[in-house]
């Protein structure tokens, strides 16, 4: 059971770079989100996708945009990296955003470095 | 009023140790408040959860006790060992919302 995985693992970037962050899930899942990690801030949500079609920002949006390519997958993409957004990026999902007592699954993070 | 305020940002507990997690909240239509786990190197996963129609949740050494006229919560860790030290996140997620809010997390330390 792979859960929610994601990819690169590790990337330095330069600024005004530009980058994909993919991440699929296998839990049939409608919903999937993306947060970024940065110390003192605790989990900021980006971007979500409530279910397969739609999308919708997050606290954070700027700077990113995302894909929800298929049910399974949903991309997020740094169009000019800034050193602002060297985070630690998390993909998760659950089953249904709006449902009580929603559980959140996360992947193992990607750590980034924009330089 | 969408906010999760989590204290103390950082706790070292000796092991046998109780450490205790606080959160606060302010909107009232939360109806959901899970608290995550998360190990070096990992992503955050769920913990225990409660809702606000009972005051108490216990599973293994980890409770959650909920005040409600309080808006407060708080994750006590019974007998800690040096396992558990990892990040402490609290979060509220209300029916019929997208989102679940976190709290900014809290770094537990059990010394052996």
């Amino acid at each position: 059971n792979a859960g929610v995985t994601q990819t690169p693992k590790f990337q330095v970037l330069k600024t005004g770079q530009s980058m994909t962050l993919q991440c699929a899930q296998d839990m049939n899942h409608n919903s999937m989100y993306w947060y970024r990690q940065d110390p003192g801030m605790g989990l900021r949500l980006i971007y979500y996708s409530a279910s397969e079609g739609t999308t919708d920002k997050g606290e954070v949006p700027n700077g990113y945009n995302v894909s929800r390519l298929n049910k399974r997958e949903f991309s997020l993409r740094l169009e000019s990296a800034a050193p602002s957004q060297t985070s630690v990026y998390f993909c998760a999902s659950s089953e249904a955003a709006r449902v009580s007592g929603n559980t959140i699954y996360f992947g193992e993070g990607s750590w980034l470095t924009v330089v | 009023q969408q906010q999760v305020k989590q204290s103390p940002q950082s706790l070292i507990v000796q092991k046998g140790g109780i450490p205790i997690i606080n959160c606060a909240y302010e909107n009232t239509a939360f109806d959901y408040f899970p608290w995550y786990q998360q190990f070096p190197g990992k992503g955050p996963a769920l913990l225990i959860a409660i809702r606000p129609d009972v005051s108490e949740k216990k599973e293994g050494r980890f409770t959650i006790s909920f005040n409600k006229s309080a808006k407060q919560f708080s994750l006590h860790i019974m007998d800690s060992q040096p396992g558990d030290s990892a990040t402490y996140f609290c979060a509220a997620h209300n029916t019929g919302g997208f989102k679940t809010i976190f709290g900014a997390g809290t770094r537990l330390f059990v010394k052996a």
